[in-house]
């Protein structure tokens, strides 16, 4: 049971919206912790896709986006491509039990 | 360019203690600010954070894992490493090392990762 609630999977096709969210508390997101985002492509490294909420590394593409708000936060892709299919992990820090790093438990995305 | 690499056995026995090493190329791990770090995937599974430990030696570690979890350093050979004691089966993951760029761990995000090393625990 992860600290933060994402969706197992979510599915689009190509050219669509997705979004996926990250479900936290009051000890986490909802206590103003930046919310980061993970690209897992199978087989390979996690890879860094946003962070402190809203930003994106270099070189990530502008189809990528996401935010937060009050106790949870969203990774939105749009137009969708078949490359975007993989595992998407959020990321905070949870202030209970002298505090630590939480990852959500992943959202697998299928590009139909 | 800063990179990592896990290096360790791929197999450990049950009750055994689990030790990987990180090597650190394109920086010091005596650098301030930095966070240096392990996160573990069991086969088809999320990621877990298992502990980071500050340029100045100062450990943190996640709660679930603290009893059995050391992180230290070796900065002549500018690496850091992984002890896990009491290994069970649920320890078999994929363990990655990952650095965290920030002053504070608690803003941090993980950027650069090492490739991961797979270690199974098993008789």
């Amino acid at each position: 049971q992860s600290v933060l609630t994402q969706p197992p999977s979510v599915s689009g096709a190509p050219g669509q919206r997705v979004t996926i969210s990250c479900t936290g508390s009051s000890s986490n997101i909802g206590a103003g912790f930046d919310v980061h985002w993970y690209q897992q492509l199978p087989g390979t490294t996690p890879k860094l896709l946003m962070y402190g909420n809203i930003n994106r590394p270099s070189g990530v593409p502008d189809r990528f986006s996401a935010s937060k708000s009050g106790t949870s936060a969203s990774l939105a892709i749009t137009g969708l491509q078949a490359e975007d299919e993989a595992d998407y992990y959020c990321q905070s820090y949870d202030s209970s039990l002298s505090g630590y790093v939480v990852f959500g438990g992943g959202t697998k995305l299928t590009v139909l | 360019q800063l990179q990592l690499q896990e290096s360790g056995p791929g197999l450990v026995k049950p009750s055994e203690t689990l030790s990987l090493t990180c090597t650190v190329s394109g920086a010091s791990i005596s650098s301030s600010g930095y966070y240096w770090g392990w996160i573990r995937q069991p086969p088809g599974k999320g990621l877990e954070w298992i502990g980071s430990m500050y340029y100045s030696g100062g450990t943190h570690y996640n709660p679930s894992l603290k009893s059995r979890v050391t992180i230290s350093e070796d900065t002549s050979k500018n690496q850091f490493s992984l002890k896990l004691s009491s290994a069970t089966a649920t320890d078999t993951a994929v363990y990655y090392c990952a650095i965290i760029k920030r002053w504070l761990l608690a803003e941090g995000w993980f950027d650069p990762w090492g490739q991961g090393t797979l270690v199974t625990v098993s008789s």
